[in-house]
């Protein structure tokens, strides 16, 4: 069974970048045909998804204001990783993020069927 | 963006009845629709995608049913495990989720 585990600063100052990196538990064999990616939860509140991206380089991101133009998103094939970047950070950046897989090959848009438990970031001074 | 719409945003029932939660979307999202059940404290687990069909695990209880704009799903007989807040997801357009439905249990 795949699992994932994120991990980054749980802190990270208005204005600064939120980095993120996601390992891969027992990655499938074929990898590369599916999607990585984040969803975020506000304390609170809903579920709001941010990116995914594929080993072999395609991505899709959220193109609402809040997101986007500070979205990045990187793959590391050897170590079975992927990283979120998150540019420019305000208050209303502070959420649970959840790094995610798709359930099925070639699906940028979910639904997601491994997740990981989550991690606490808060955007402050 | 597809908005969905959830409905009651809370739901209270007893152990062994039947619960029907609502998902509305702003434009038709043909069967392109997923439900999550999130319990306190955990990420979100899958439960149905593409409108119908039970993700690996999920006990029968659990359906859905609907396309196009209305989707609904259907726990038949509740468990006190089921306690959790459920969330429709769409993947017709770039990924929006619904804002929830919390199901308690008297």
């Amino acid at each position: 069974q795949v699992q994932l585990q994120e991990s980054g600063p749980g802190l990270v100052k208005p204005s600064g970048t939120l980095s993120l990196t996601c390992n891969i538990s027992r990655a499938p064999v074929d990898r590369n045909l599916y999607y990585w990616g984040w969803v975020r939860q506000p304390p609170g509140k809903g579920l709001e998804w941010i990116a995914t991206t594929s080993f072999s380089g395609s991505t899709y991101s959220n193109p609402s204001p809040s997101l986007d133009g500070r979205i990045t998103q990187s793959v590391d094939g050897p170590r079975d990783q992927f990283s979120l970047q998150l540019s420019s950070v305000t208050a209303s950046d502070t959420a649970v993020y959840y790094c995610v897989k798709s359930r099925s090959p070639h699906a940028g848009r979910g639904p997601f069927d491994i997740w990981g438990r989550g991690t606490m970031v808060t955007v402050s001074s | 963006e597809i908005v969905l719409t959830q409905s009651p945003v809370t739901l209270s029932l007893s152990p062994g009845e039947r619960a029907t939660l609502s998902c509305r979307a702003s434009q038709s999202v043909g069967t392109y629709l997923a439900w999550y059940q999130q319990r306190r404290g955990q990420a979100p687990r899958l439960l149905i995608y593409d409108a119908t069909n039970r993700a690996t695990g999920v006990p029968p209880r659990f359906s859905g049913s609907g396309s196009g704009r209305d989707f609904t799903l259907t726990i038949t007989s509740l468990e006190p495990e089921d306690v959790a807040v459920y969330y429709c997801q769409q993947r017709a357009q770039w990924p929006t989720f619904g804002g929830g439905t919390e199901m308690e249990i008297k």
